[in-house]
């Protein structure tokens, strides 16, 4: 099976503009959660979706959105780019089966805000 | 809310050598999953090895292996005959059983073998 892709891989953005990233699940899994990468803050949830719902949000502001197609593909939206929206950001998805708990990571968006 | 403490920051050892990371973490859950991940210098996340909370029998996963102390809320990593393939940032990680696959994370330890 394919691993989860995440794409654009890298991009540049300056503050103020917007941006939305995307990540395309294993084949059958349902879940995908993200995650922001930072040096300062470590590994940090920003939320989860199943069957295109969001079942929990991490605490992070209201630009930070995101969304489930009816093929589990998601995308992550930021708004109003801030410089400290510059990170690693992190999807992973996770099967239904008796291994639900295990989550596989794609590589990673790199987002620079300038 | 959990949280996971690993309490080393880097360390470095010599090929074939065996090295342990240490993780700790705070939860009123009873049943729950802990992870290692391991993230090379090319940033792919994957998983090392799993535990439940539930299971006294510590994980094995090849040369890792996990020694596991509910009771001290302790989750280590033991690696066996390391290589220089086993260079790369270790996360530790806490899921609770109930609600959304919500992984919390450790602040990582940045493990270098050296030849």
């Amino acid at each position: 099976k394919a691993g989860v892709t995440q794409t654009p891989r890298y991009l540049i953005k300056t503050r103020g503009q917007q941006v939305t990233l995307s990540c395309s699940p294993i084949s059958g899994h349902r879940s995908v959660s993200w995650y922001q990468q930072t040096p300062g803050q470590g590994l940090q949830f920003l939320f989860e979706y199943f069957s295109e719902t969001q079942r929990n949000k991490g605490n992070f502001p209201g630009r930070f959105s995101g969304r489930q197609f009816s093929n589990s593909r998601s995308e992550m939206n930021v708004s109003t780019l801030e410089l400290g929206d510059s990170a690693l950001y992190l999807c992973a998805s996770s099967s239904t089966g008796p291994s639900s708990y295990e989550q596989y990571f794609g590589p990673g968006t790199r987002l620079t805000v300038t | 809310a959990q949280t996971v403490t690993q309490s080393q920051p880097e360390m470095s050892v010599q090929e074939a050598e065996t090295v342990t990371l240490s993780c700790t973490y705070d939860t009123s859950e009873n049943n729950y999953y802990l992870f290692w991940y391991k993230q090379p210098p090319s940033r792919q996340m994957i998983l090392v090895i799993r535990q439940e909370a539930y299971k006294q029998q510590n994980a094995t996963e090849n040369r890792f292996s996990v020694n596991f102390q509910k009771a001290a809320k302790s989750f280590s990593l033991k690696i066996s005959d390391s290589q220089l393939g086993d260079t790369a940032m270790y996360f530790c990680a806490f899921m609770r059983i109930q609600g959304a696959q919500k992984l919390v994370f450790g602040q990582g330890t940045r493990l270098t073998i050296n030849p």
